[in-house]
C-alpha cells in the first residue's frame, strides 16, 4: 500500500541552526500539508502547496519556514534559524483531491520526524 | 480561531467492552469532520470522513456518526480488542486545512 515517507525520524539540533525535514508524499497525490505537534497539545497546521506553491499557511508559519518540492518526488521543510519552541514531531501528509467541499480528500499522514531543538 | 474538542482525554476499557468518545467543534463554516487513529510511533490513519448532517459510517468495529447543526461526532469502537489501542483524533474541516481535537486516547486490557 502506498505511504507518505518521512526522514529524519530524528533530528536534534542546537538552537539557531537550520534544519530541512524531508517528505515524500503518495507518487500521484497533488496536494502537501505540514503539520506539527508540540507535546502534549494539538496537531496544528503549518502550510499547504499545490501546483508549486504555497495555497494557504498559518500564522506559525513565519519568514523561519519554507516549503519546497524540488523533484517530482520530495517535497521540504525548512526552518532557518531554529528555536527552542520549534522542538515537535513534524509531520508531512498529501492527499488526491484539495480539503472543502463536497468532495474532500483525505490526507494520508508520514510516521513524523521528531525535532529537538537544544 | 475553530476550536475543537475531545472527550474523554483518556480512557482505559476491558477486553469486549465497547466504548464511544466524542467530538464537539462549531458548526459555522463546517465543510467535513475527519476522524484518525494514530498508533504510537506510526502514522495517523484516516478512518472516516464525514460531510453530511446524519450522516454515519461505518468500518469494521468501528462506526462514526455526525450532528453538524449541533456541532458533534461520535466515535463507537464495538467489542474493543487490545490493537484498538491508540490515540483517536478528530479534525474539523473548514476555512483551514483540518483543525485537530488534542486526541482521546484508548487503552484496551486483555
Amino acid at each position: 500500500e502506498p505511504e507518505v515517507t518521512q526522514t529524519p525520524s530524528h533530528q536534534v539540533t542546537q538552537m539557531g541552526q537550520e534544519v530541512i525535514l524531508r517528505c515524500v508524499p503518495i507518487s500521484n497525490h497533488l496536494y502537501f500539508y505540514w503539520y506539527r505537534q508540540i507535546l502534549g497539545q494539538k496537531v496544528e497546521f503549518l502550510v499547504s502547496f499545490y501546483n508549486n506553491e504555497i495555497s494557504e499557511k498559518s500564522e506559525i508559519f513565519d519568514d523561519q519556514f519554507s516549503v519546497e518540492r524540488p523533484d517530482g518526488s520530495n517535497f521540504t521543510l525548512k526552518i532557518r534559524s531554529t528555536k527552542l519552541e520549534d522542538s515537535a514531531m513534524y509531520f508531512c501528509a498529501s492527499s488526491d483531491a484539495p480539503l472543502a467541499g463536497v468532495n474532500t480528500g483525505e490526507l494520508f499522514f508520514g510516521e513524523g520526524s521528531r525535532l529537538t531543538v537544544l | 480561531i475553530l476550536n475543537v474538542e475531545q472527550s474523554p482525554q483518556s480512557l482505559h476499557v476491558q477486553e469486549g467492552d465497547s466504548t464511544n468518545f466524542t467530538c464537539s467543534f462549531p458548526s459555522s463554516n463546517f465543510y467535513a469532520l475527519h476522524w484518525y487513529r494514530w498508533e504510537t510511533a506510526k502514522s495517523p490513519e484516516a478512518l472516516f470522513v464525514m460531510t453530511l448532517n446524519g450522516d454515519e459510517k461505518k468500518k469494521g468495529r468501528i462506526s462514526a456518526t455526525l450532528n453538524t447543526k449541533e456541532g458533534y461526532s461520535y466515535l463507537y469502537i464495538k467489542g474493543s480488542q487490545p490493537e484498538d489501542s491508540a490515540t483517536y483524533l478528530c479534525a474539523l474541516e473548514g476555512n483551514t486545512p483540518l483543525v485537530f481535537g488534542k486526541g482521546t486516547r484508548l487503552s484496551v486490557i486483555a
